[in-house]
């Protein structure tokens, strides 16, 4: 049972435009969300996190909005740029077993120059 | 420089032969973590450790053993690998459990 969700497996978007990547989870005691970077043959690196008190989070380029009643995020890229081409992996955790992080399944972004 | 370190990078081996990846982090880190990447799968979690001598299984624990005797080094143990464990593997280490992990650059395992 995948409780964290990217329905969208890839998404192409122009350099300078928005890229919007979407991610769901079903399970209700999820308190806190990360999104992760990866490029291909790295490691995936922490982008941005936030915890469930708070509907945004904002980091230069990078926000990420959580709406708990939909179970949904988002992370939004603003502008976006041909170096952010990479694989985005949402991530939650919480309720009883904090140690457990559950992955999405991965968004490819492809930013054309 | 901070950073989770894996070993092998790249492996390839036959069912039934135990073998280990090792994990090491220097940056004095509480919580590590197993995860294993597969396609259309996303990473999920194996193992993870809050500290030394504290492991708890995470969403696909079957066939892997782990042991955390020192806080720097967290192994993997395949004991009798199978084809189904063919993927590649991730460390990673943070601060505390909400904490943003830092991960290794991957192993790739090919078991025939």
């Amino acid at each position: 049972d995948q409780q964290v969700k990217q329905n969208s497996p890839s998404l192409s978007v122009q350099e300078g435009r928005i890229s919007i990547l979407n991610c769901d989870y079903t399970n209700s005691m999820f308190d806190y969300f990360l999104w992760y970077k990866k490029y291909p043959a790295e490691g995936p690196t922490f982008l941005i996190s936030i915890s469930s008190i708070k509907d945004k989070n904002e980091d230069g380029r990078f926000t990420v909005f959580l709406n708990k009643s939909a179970k949904h995020l988002s992370l939004h890229i603003v502008p976006s740029q041909p170096g952010d081409s990479a694989v985005y992996f949402c991530a939650a955790s919480g309720g009883t077993s904090y140690g457990k992080l559950t992955f999405g399944q991965g968004t490819i972004l492809t930013v054309h120059p | 420089e901070a950073q989770v370190t894996q070993n092998p990078r790249y492996l390839i081996t036959v069912t039934g032969k135990k073998l280990t990846v090792t994990c090491s982090q220097n940056m004095n880190h509480e919580y590590m973590s197993w995860y294993r990447q597969d396609p259309g799968l996303g990473l999920r979690q194996i193992y993870y450790s809050m500290n030394v001598e504290v492991t708890d299984k995470g969403d696909v624990p079957e066939g892997y053993k782990v042991s955390r005797k020192e806080k720097r080094n967290f192994p993997l143990i395949l004991e009798s690998p199978s084809p189904n464990q063919t993927s590649l593997y991730f460390c990673a280490s943070s601060l505390g459990l909400a904490g943003a992990l830092t991960f290794g650059a991957g192993s790739r395992l090919t078991v025939l």
